[in-house]
């Protein structure tokens, strides 16, 4: 019973490089998000995707993009990576409407160094 | 978003009860109140939630004040796996999704 599976699970970058983060969920789950957590901090949220073909913009966008590539993969992409992107990242699924009576189910995280 | 205070860290021994608070004294009539964990090197995980009435399951229960203000998650028996930070997370009908705060880091000692 896989849930939600991330990869890589840990990346070392240089600045300026790109890369694309992966996530996939087995649950049918119609949404999907992707967090970021700094030390100390609690998640804030990039970029989700209430259903295939939806993409709306988070609390810290800046410097990302997405692609709901079908229902079960949705990805993120750092086209020109900073030191200030260097962070655990956390991609979740939900069944998708209100999130309110639904639990997200998150994956392990992605471990990103930008050096 | 409703705004939540919870205590930044609690300790426990190992199974005692633990009961968590959290202050969310902004919450609107139909915020759902999500109770969420984080183990070292993981990412979250789904506890319980609830709306008015105070909620069971096999992992926790969940106290709500009459008045919606407060709730509080029950540990009934602490073992060393229930280290975690705990996350209360009110949540709005309609919303897509969830706001997180820091958090109580929860000790638990042998």
């Amino acid at each position: 019973n896989a849930g939600v599976t991330q990869t890589p699970k840990f990346q070392v970058l240089k600045t300026g490089q790109s890369m694309t983060l992966q996530c996939a969920q087995d649950m049918n789950h119609n949404s999907m998000y992707w967090y970021r957590q700094d030390p100390g901090m609690g998640l804030r949220l990039i970029y989700y995707s209430a259903s295939e073909g939806t993409t709306d913009k988070g609390e810290v966008p800046n410097g990302y993009n997405v692609s709901r590539l079908n229902k079960r993969e949705f990805s993120l992409r750092l086209e020109s990576a900073a030191p200030s992107q260097t962070s655990v990242y956390f991609c979740a699924s939900g069944e998708g409407g209100s999130v309110s009576n639904q639990p997200q189910h998150f994956g392990d995280g992605t471990r990103l160094s930008i050096l | 978003d409703a705004k939540t205070t919870q205590p930044n860290s609690m300790e426990s021994n190992e199974e005692e009860p633990v009961h968590l608070p959290c202050n969310h004294s902004t919450i609107s009539g139909t915020d759902y109140i999500h109770w969420y964990r984080q183990l070292p090197s993981q990412g979250p995980e789904y506890v319980i939630h609830g709306l008015t009435s105070n909620v069971n399951n096999r992992m926790a229960s969940l106290a709500i004040a009459e008045d919606r203000k407060s709730s509080t998650l029950i540990l009934h028996r602490a073992t060393l796996r229930d280290a975690a930070v705990y996350y209360c997370i009110p949540v709005n009908t309609g919303f897509q999704k969830l706001v997180f705060g820091t958090g109580t880091r929860l000790l638990v000692s042998p």
